[in-house]
């Protein structure tokens, strides 16, 4: 049982460039979620889903799209970097309504570089 | 939402009890409040959650006051490896597009 897994570990990018950033969960959790964390700081929210072929904006979806086309995969990305997006990109999933409210699992995190 | 206050940072000496404190006055009665660390540059991971009653599980102790204001993890015997940022959030149950993260308490655990 992986739990939630990230790819990239870490990656660095060139301004304007794009990227993909992939979550799989394999614990059959319905709700899936991309935060980013910036130094010394709490986690803010990007986009999250609340089941396959759905989407949401968070607190700070600005420069960010995702997908999520099957149920274990959310997929984040980045279609022209900024350097203000320089940031550790963390993932999250939990089940949801009437399932066991355990809270989050997340995965380690990538880390992402824009110069 | 109701937001929560915590202090910066804290120490504690291994062994000892850690009590770390969280303000959230403003919480609602449909909220619960949660309780994550962050080891490092890891994933944040989830320690324990409770509405009213005090919650004791095989990590730590969760003891919330009557007003529900305000709440304390209780890491009875902390160790080295406890070091860690530790964040209090409040959310309504199931309501899982809440869950804010503020900047929680850096904890120092010392030989």
């Amino acid at each position: 049982n992986a739990g939630v897994t990230q790819t990239p570990k870490f990656r660095v990018l060139k301004t304007g460039q794009s990227m993909t950033l992939l979550c799989a969960q394999d614990m059959n959790h319905e709700y899936m979620y991309w935060y980013r964390q910036d130094p010394g700081m709490g986690l803010r929210l990007i986009h999250y889903s609340v089941g396959e072929g759905t989407t949401a904006k968070g607190e700070v979806p600005d420069g960010y799209n995702v997908s999520r086309l099957k149920k274990q995969n959310f997929l984040l990305g980045l279609e022209s970097a900024a350097p203000s997006q320089t940031s550790v990109y963390f993932c999250a999933s939990t089940f949801g309504l009437g399932g066991s409210d355990y809270g989050y699992t997340f995965g380690s995190g990538t880390r992402l570089t824009v110069v | 939402d109701a937001k929560t206050t915590q202090p910066p940072s804290m120490d504690c000496a291994e062994g000892r009890a850690a009590n770390l404190p969280c303000n959230h006055s403003t919480i609602s009665g449909n909220e619960y409040v949660y309780w994550y660390r962050q080891i490092h540059s890891q994933g944040p991971q989830y320690i324990i959650h409770g509405l009213k009653n005090n919650e004791t599980n095989e990590m730590a102790s969760l003891i919330i006051t009557e007003d529900r204001k305000s709440s304390t993890l209780i890491l009875p015997h902390a160790t080295l490896r406890d070091t860690a940022v530790y964040y209090c959030i409040v959310r309504p149950r199931y309501n899982f597009n809440k869950f804010y993260f503020g900047s929680g308490t850096k904890l120092n655990v010392k030989p």
